[in-house]
């Protein structure tokens, strides 16, 4: 069936390290990957994304890695700061064009100064 | 930077009674979403819209729901017999296109059924 989820609920990081989100899906015809970043009271913010043609994106202190072997995606943040604090999820459109996104339950970034 | 605007930012209603959620897409997307979210849970999928009709919707999006574009600027989610557990925040998104683009999200609707 369809499912994305993620590994763990809350990460706790020192603020100045990296941090590290995990995320399994489970459609191998999955094509299309997407993170966002959701604040408190505020919409999913969009992050990056990635093609399943690719296995690795960078952006503004953030990498999304992607292993379709294990059916695996993490998002990397380089020098997590207090701002970064937030719920993370990652989304999985599964290939058609209706745009459908499927979300992880989402993992909670805090960030300790 | 252009963003997606929702109104109201909460909604609170009796139940039984008819809501609509509105909706301003940012300008030259073409495809429109609604998405819902429950206290503390994930976003789930409610439907997708292009080209002045449905192009998928999810098991949640039952008869009582509708969606409608009824100008060239605004999107729209009707619900018309409001439920209890229709009490969620409701997100609207846009891409500009469909199939693999990002979807921008507005802040969202807080609908309260009582």
């Amino acid at each position: 069936g369809e499912s994305v989820g993620l590994h763990l609920p809350t990460l706790s990081v020192q603020e100045g390290d990296n941090s590290i989100i995990n995320c399994a899906y489970s459609n191998s015809a999955s094509d299309y990957f997407i993170w966002y970043k959701q604040e408190s009271g505020k919409g999913p913010q969009f992050i990056i994304d990635i093609r399943s043609n690719m296995d690795k994106r960078q952006g503004q202190r953030v990498t999304v890695l992607l292993n379709k072997t294990v059916k695996h995606l993490s998002l990397q943040i380089a020098a997590t700061q207090p701002g970064d604090s937030a719920v993370y999820f990652c989304a999985e459109n599964s290939g058609g064009n209706t745009g459908k996104l499927i979300f992880g339950q989402g993992t909670t970034l805090q960030v300790k100064p | 930077e252009p963003e997606v605007t929702q109104t109201p930012s909460h909604q609170v209603t009796q139940m039984g009674q008819e809501v609509i959620l509105r909706c301003v897409p940012i300008s030259n997307h073409l495809y429109f979403y609604w998405y819902r979210q429950i206290l503390g849970q994930k976003v789930e999928f409610l439907v997708s819209f292009y080209n002045n009709e449905i192009s998928e919707k999810s098991e949640i999006f039952d008869d009582q729901f509708s969606v409608e574009r009824p100008d060239g600027s605004n999107f729209t989610l009707k619900i018309r017999s409001t439920k209890l557990e229709d009490s969620a925040m409701y997100f609207c998104a846009s891409s500009r296109t469909g199939g693999n683009q990002p979807q921008h999200f507005g802040d969202g609707t807080r609908l309260s059924i009582l």
